[in-house]
């Protein structure tokens, strides 16, 4: 049972424009969401977090959309740089819990 | 500040062995995960430990363990091998459990 999902496997996108990354859930008892990055041959790497009362959040070139009733979240990337081409992947946690469910991961390749 | 450290890096196993692996954390954080990742599962949860405490736990049969020292220092152990166990472990380290976590680098088992 997935309970977070990255339907899109791949995404490629030009240089300098938006990257825009999506993130399903099933667990309405999630409030606390975070994407990360990984390079090959590395650990993912933090890249910004966003709790369920809000609904959006920015750090710089990325923001974070959360829609609580569509049970989505999305990461938006401008603009888009090649050093940003890695996998990334949403996580999302429950109330009470200490214990993040990954999804599986939507690599991203920014075209110079 | 020293980031997230995994020891060994690579190991190579048959199957019916056991092994253990090694998560040092983030100085002053108390926190230590532990993930599986293999190719198209993401990244699934094993375990979490905060003062030497488990607080979580996934989806993993019994032969999976791990352990936390009074220093933060995590260890995962591993028994009776599998060929299925092969994958990149992650550990990862936050202040609380509810906060970013930082990965380290991974161990890649390999069970032949």
């Amino acid at each position: 049972d997935q309970q977070v999902k990255q339907n899109s496997p791949s995404l490629s996108v030009q240089e300098g424009r938006i990257s825009i990354l999506n993130c399903d859930y099933t667990n309405s008892m999630f409030d606390y969401f975070l994407w990360y990055k990984k390079y090959p041959a590395e650990g993912p790497t933090f890249l910004i977090s966003i709790s369920s009362i809000k609904d959006k959040n920015e750090d710089g070139r990325f923001t974070v959309f959360l829609n609580k009733s569509a049970k989505h979240l999305s990461l938006h990337i401008v603009p888009s740089q090649p050093g940003d081409s890695a996998v990334y992947f949403c996580a999302a946690s429950g109330s009470g819990t200490y214990k993040y469910i990954f999804g599986t991961g939507t690599r991203l390749k920014v075209l110079a | 500040k020293a980031g997230v450290t995994q020891t060994p890096r690579y190991l190579i196993k048959t199957r019916g062995q056991q092994v253990t692996l090694s998560c040092s954390p983030i100085s002053g954080h108390r926190s230590v995960s532990w993930y599986q990742q293999t190719p198209g599962q993401g990244l699934q949860f094993l375990f979490e430990y905060f003062s030497e405490t488990q607080r979580n736990k996934g989806n993993f049969p019994g032969r999976f363990s791990g352990r936390q020292f009074s220093n933060s220092r995590s260890e995962m152990n591993v028994s009776t091998l599998e060929l299925g166990d092969s994958a990149l472990y992650l550990c990862a380290s936050s202040r609380s459990g509810r906060d970013e976590q930082f990965f380290g680098p991974g161990t890649r088992l390999t069970v032949l």
